[in-house]
């Protein structure tokens, strides 16, 4: 029944390690996106997907990479894994390119890094 | 730039009280607007949304929010808060023309029994 749904919930991990995120929507929207939050809790979008086709990049280290191997499917890989990174991420989808459109969030990952 | 600004960080009323979460814009022209909730240790909600029409916009929870044009706000309010309602707050804004929105800092609601 989870509408976007994330795995892991929790990660914790050293400094320079590489790790991945991964984000599925079961409601048949076409656009994904990855939001991070930092312990102030705000909430800035890092990238965005409509039909496996990346239409927002903000200015995120290039050691993010977003990965859409269909529409159902957003994940994040990132490399060398810096304190910075800490955060919550968080995964969401709409229907349709604008951003007008309801966005539905998942749970969100908690990144530690150590 | 667009920017949106939440002024009060953090807020504390009492179960029963009325509620008052101020949401302010800068942009050339009127954007979409949003309210979402977070409640502890879960993603975003979506409570209403703005587009245009009439300027009082209801959403769920109970919750409603008034876009003044000449304010550049979008306050969001309830009559009567409930201790579910706890969570943190965050208006966003959406100029037409652009394709991403920008979240205000957030402020988080506290409920006194």
């Amino acid at each position: 029944d989870t509408a976007v749904s994330q795995t892991p919930k929790y990660l914790v991990t050293q400094m320079g390690n590489d790790k991945s995120i991964k984000c599925e929507q079961n409601l048949g929207h076409d656009t994904m996106y990855w939001y991070k939050q930092d312990s102030k809790k705000f909430l800035k979008i890092m990238f965005s997907y409509n039909n496996k086709e990346l239409i927002i990049n903000e200015t995120v280290p290039n050691r993010f990479s977003p990965k859409s191997p269909d529409k159902a499917h957003l994940n994040l890989h990132i490399n060398s894994l810096e304190l910075g990174d800490s955060a919550v991420y968080f995964c969401a989808s709409s229907q349709g390119r604008g951003h007008y459109n309801e966005q539905f969030f998942g749970p969100g990952t908690r990144l530690t890094v150590l | 730039a667009q920017s949106v600004t939440q002024p009060d960080i953090h807020i504390t009323v009492s179960e029963g009280a009325s509620l008052e979460l101020r949401c302010n814009y800068s942009y050339g022209a009127t954007p979409y607007l949003f309210w979402y909730v977070q409640s502890p240790g879960q993603g975003l909600q979506l409570l209403l949304k703005y587009f245009s029409g009439d300027t009082l916009v209801q959403g769920i929870k109970g919750f409603e929010a008034e876009f003044k044009r000449s304010q550049s706000s979008f306050n969001l309010r309830k009559p009567s808060v409930h201790w579910s309602d706890a969570a943190e707050y965050f208006c966003a804004v959406l100029p037409m023309d652009a394709g991403k929105s920008t979240f205000g800092d957030g402020t988080t609601l506290t409920v006194k029994p």
